[in-house]
């Protein structure tokens, strides 16, 4: 079971250079989410997808965008990454319903220098 | 703006013992909270979720409970074995207020280590 599935693993970016984080899911879930988290300050939503078609700003959505390409597929870019975007990124999917979990991907790790 | 809080941010207990997790968060009004676990270098597994109305939801060795007046919730873990050892966060996602209805607040975590 593939679940939710992040490209790349590990990333090294230069400051000023751009990239997009992937994600798929295999669930037919109508949610999708990214998260970044960082050491001391827990989980904090970037972005979300409430359906396709649609996205949304999270807590902390500068220096991002996002296009929910399908059902299935989430990505996140970096227009100028900048060495504050280093962190593990997430992205998560949920299905439809009031209380439905979240479910995660295993995450990118980007160090930006 | 909701907060969540856990303490302690770690614990290290033998092997065998029963332990609990605590997790407060300020903001009552919430749809559920979920508890996750999280492995290094991997991401997030829910492990359960309680809904608002809910006291508490058991999974095996794992027994959460909801005291939504109080602002508390607790992760008990009965006879810890090493495997147990990872990370544990609770997350609670607030009822809906427009673009903050599908968010989750997350707590910093427990880091929870089993001593053989």
């Amino acid at each position: 079971n593939a679940g939710v599935t992040q490209t790349p693993k590990f990333q090294v970016l230069k400051t000023g250079q751009s990239m997009t984080l992937q994600c798929a899911q295999d669930m037919n879930h109508n949610s999708m989410y990214w998260y970044r988290q960082d050491p001391g300050m827990g989980l904090r939503l970037i972005y979300y997808s409430a359906s396709e078609g649609t996205t949304d700003k999270g807590e902390v959505p500068n220096g991002y965008n996002v296009s929910r390409l399908n059902k299935r597929e989430f990505s996140l870019r970096l227009e100028s990454a900048a060495p504050s975007q280093t962190s593990v990124y997430f992205c998560a999917s949920r299905d439809l319903g009031l209380n439905q979990p979240q479910h995660f991907g295993d995450g990118t790790r980007l160090s930006i220098l | 703006k909701q907060e969540v809080t856990q303490i302690p941010a770690a614990l290290s207990v033998p092997e065998g013992e029963n332990l609990v997790l605590n997790c407060s968060f300020t903001d009552s009004a919430i749809y559920n909270l979920q508890w996750f676990r999280q492995d290094p270098g991997k991401g997030l597994t829910s492990l359960l979720l309680i809904q608002s109305s809910q006291r508490e939801q058991t999974s095996g060795r794992l027994n959460a409970s909801l005291d939504k007046s109080s602002g508390r919730s607790t992760l008990y873990i009965a006879a810890s074995q090493p495997g147990d050892s990872a990370t544990y966060l609770c997350a609670v996602r607030l009822v809906y207020s427009g673009a903050g209805s599908y968010q989750l607040t997350f707590g910093k975590g427990t880091k929870l280590s089993v001593i053989p």
